[in-house]
């Protein structure tokens, strides 16, 4: 199985701010990436697929680059709304594998 | 809209087994793979496996191979994720997913 190394594990950071959140994949993975947000409570929702491509409907302070073994999800100008854990996910070999997740809270 | 809609709370016994349900609208279900994801209270998200509605193939994660079983009504557009012989290892929260499309997720509580 591919295994995602993400990080950090958790983040803190201030309104505003801009955020980086790495994943790391053990193979080559050919961008086949994603990105998840999950509130507490909800089910986890798209942010960003084939690495750098937006899911529709997400703000555009979100974006994603990466190839290879490294990606990485960038959260521009942090709103409160972006409180939540997000996770990487691979699909380029069966099974399809997850981070470990990130924290993200509000300084 | 397309909305997947999934089946109610559970508290099972160990040792049964429990079928969960996730039902799709607004679209037919043999125009997605439909995966099932657990999560237990706290962790990650770990896959279980997915099956094409169109010819019922399935593939899962080798450690739940014996555990889970997924199924999927045309008729009914709904799949089906089936956990066998329970134990508290399988507390948690069974999410069906079509990548894009989330269910609001179910929560199998496993208690004598």
């Amino acid at each position: 199985d591919i295994r995602m190394t993400q990080s950090p594990a958790s983040l803190s950071a201030s309104l505003g701010e801009t955020v980086n959140i790495e994943c790391l994949a053990s193979e080559d993975i050919y961008s086949d990436l994603a990105w998840y947000q999950q509130k507490p409570g909800k089910s986890p929702q798209l942010l960003i697929y084939n690495a750098n491509s937006l899911q529709n409907g997400v703000p555009s302070r979100f974006s994603g680059s990466g190839s290879g073994t490294q990606y990485s999800l960038k959260i521009n100008s942090l709103q409160s709304e972006d409180v939540a854990t997000y996770f990487c996910q691979q699909y380029n070999n069966y099974p399809p594998t997850f981070g470990s997740g990130t924290k993200l809270e509000i300084k | 809209e397309v909305q997947l809609q999934q089946s109610g709370a559970e508290l099972v016994r160990p040792g049964t087994s429990v079928k969960l349900s996730c039902k799709v609208s607004g679209d037919t279900i043999t125009a997605y793979y439909m995966h099932f994801v657990k999560q237990r209270p706290g962790q990650g998200l770990e896959w279980i496996g997915r099956i094409d509605p169109e010819d019922d193939s399935t593939k899962y994660a080798e450690k739940f191979k014996n555990k889970a079983t997924l199924t999927a009504d045309t008729s009914s557009n709904t799949a089906y994720l089936k956990l066998s012989s329970l134990t508290s290892e399988d507390t948690a929260t069974y999410f069906c997913t079509t990548g894009s499309l989330w269910g609001q997720g179910v929560m199998v509580t496993v208690s004598s």
